[in-house]
């Protein structure tokens, strides 16, 4: 079946790099998805991919798309405080079910 | 600005009782989601629909209804409280066709 896998704690020194890794199981995905989430609040759409792309870059995010292992990442340059959150990574489902396959979520501490 | 909101955003119930959680979304979407957040498991999928008075069950539906009257309206309801029911739940819409969801705030329901 779907499946989407995280690690589930990153901490970080602000300033610094922090790369967020994600591994699907369904190559048939079309899109796949990060969300953040802050305390206390709901998930919000940060970026996102289409499968026939490898780089997708938007300011500080940038998303890697390895196909052949099934691998996805979210780098976020220059970390600062306030990327302290959740992150979700999450799949479409297959068959247009417009449904989405989370994973466990990525704790992201940022030490000042 | 259209938005999607829930109500409550906390309820403290005991066990047995019904309890329905409200959902409404503004965005004129068609797909509806409701998901529970639990610590190690992430987001599991409860109901969704794809317009009105079109339910399905996701992954862990036992003890949920939905109903969809409306295109705005999604309530979920449990049926008989359990306290393996208390979670985060969280409300999402997308529209037919697109893969992007927007979350909710989420409802923080403790079972007693």
């Amino acid at each position: 079946g779907e499946d989407v896998e995280q690690s589930l704690f990153l901490s970080v020194r602000e300033g610094d790099s922090s790369v967020i890794n994600c591994t699907y199981t369904d190559s048939s995905s079309t899109y796949l998805y990060w969300y953040k989430q802050e305390p206390g609040a709901g998930l919000q759409l940060l970026t996102y991919i289409f499968s026939n792309m490898d780089m997708k870059q938007d300011q500080r995010l940038t998303v890697l798309l390895n196909k052949k292992d099934k691998h996805l990442s979210l780098r976020i340059a220059d970390t600062q405080t306030g990327d302290s959150a959740i992150y979700f990574c999450a799949e479409s489902a297959a068959g247009n079910t417009g449904k989405l396959i989370f994973g466990q979520g990525t704790t992201l501490q940022v030490k000042p | 600005d259209a938005e999607i909101t829930q109500s409550p955003r906390h309820k403290i119930t005991e066990t047995g009782r019904q309890v329905t959680l409200a959902c409404h979304q503004t965005w004129n979407h068609n797909n509806m989601f409701w998901y529970r957040q639990d610590l190690g498991h992430g987001l599991r999928l409860i109901h969704y629909s794809y317009g009105v008075h079109d339910t399905n069950k996701g992954e862990v539906s036992d003890g949920y209804s939905v109903s969809r009257s409306n295109t705005e309206d999604l309530p979920l309801t449990l049926e008989s409280a359990a306290s393996s029911q208390t979670s985060v739940y969280f409300c999402a819409s997308s529209e037919v066709g697109r893969n992007e969801q927007f979350f909710g705030p989420g409802t923080r329901l403790t079972v007693l």
